[in-house]
C-alpha cells in the first residue's frame, strides 16, 4: 500500500517570497502523484499531477513540482507567493493497480504574511 | 469540464436520524466514485469506493451498515449516514473518475458539512 508524508504542518511565507512544500511518498511501483489545494470549507482543487515523462511538471496558478525517484519526493514550488495562496495543500499518491485509490498526506497549511 | 457537485452543501440533523448526501458528475460519466471524510484540520480519509451497478468496497474500519453507498447510475452516487450521531459530524467529500478518461485522475466535489446535534 502507498503512503505519503508531508513533514511540515504549517509554513509561513512572506508575500512575494518563494515557496517549497515537501512531500515524500512510499510505493512499490511507479507512483501517480498529485498536489491539491483546499481553501477553508471547500473541496479540493487539482494544482498539478505527475503520471510519467518529464519529471518537472507545471500546474495552475504558477505552481510546479519535481518528481525525484531517488528521493521518493514530489515537492511543490512557487517562485513568488501571493496572499491568495494561503490555504491547505495536500500531496497524494495513487496506486497504479486495483481501484487506483488515492492516499493523501496530512496536509501543509500555508500562511502568507504581508 | 469534469465538474462534480454535491448536495446538500451543509446539513444539520438530530441524533438518530438518517442523512443522504448526493454526488453528481455534471458533464461526464463516472464509472467509479469515491467517498472521503475529513475531520477538522485533518487529511482526507477514504471511506469507500463505489462502482456503478455494483456494491461499494469499504475501507477497513468503516461500517458499511452505517454508511450506505449507492451508485445507481453513471452520474450519481449517494451516501446515507444512518442513525447519525455527533461523532459522525464531519466534512464529507466525494470524487469521481471519468469513464474512459485518463486513468487515475479523480475530480472532487465541493464537500458536504454534516453536523449532528
Amino acid at each position: 500500500a502507498q503512503s505519503v508524508t508531508q513533514p511540515d504542518i504549517h509554513i509561513t511565507v512572506s508575500e512575494g517570497a518563494s515557496l517549497e512544500l515537501r512531500c515524500n511518498y512510499s510505493y512499490g511501483a511507479t507512483p501517480y502523484l498529485f498536489w491539491y489545494v483546499q481553501s477553508p470549507g471547500q473541496g479540493l482543487q487539482l494544482l498539478l499531477k505527475y503520471f510519467s515523462g518529464d519529471t518537472l511538471v507545471q500546474g495552475i496558478k504558477g505552481f510546479e513540482a519535481e518528481f525525484k525517484r531517488s528521493q521518493s519526493s514530489f515537492n511543490l514550488r512557487k517562485p513568488s507567493v501571493h496572499w491568495s495562496d494561503a490555504a491547505e495543500y495536500f500531496c497524494a499518491v495513487g496506486a497504479s493497480t486495483g481501484f487506483q485509490k488515492l492516499v493523501f498526506g496530512t496536509g501543509t497549511r500555508l500562511l502568507v504574511s504581508p | 469540464g469534469a465538474v462534480v457537485s454535491q448536495h446538500p452543501s451543509w446539513v444539520i440533523c438530530k441524533s438518530g436520524t438518517s442523512v443522504k448526501i448526493e454526488c453528481r458528475s455534471l458533464d461526464f460519466q463516472a464509472t467509479t466514485m469515491f467517498w472521503y471524510r475529513q475531520f477538522p484540520k485533518q487529511s482526507l480519509m477514504l471511506m469507500a469506493t463505489s462502482n456503478e451497478g455494483s456494491k461499494a468496497t469499504y475501507e477497513q474500519g468503516v461500517e458499511k451498515d452505517k454508511f450506505l453507498i449507492n451508485h445507481a447510475s453513471l452520474t450519481l452516487s449517494t451516501l446515507t449516514v444512518t442513525s447519525a450521531h455527533p461523532e459522525d459530524s464531519s466534512f464529507y467529500i466525494c470524487s469521481a473518475r471519468q469513464a474512459g478518461g485518463p486513468g487515475i485522475e479523480q475530480f472532487f466535489g465541493p464537500g458536504t458539512r454534516l453536523t449532528v446535534l
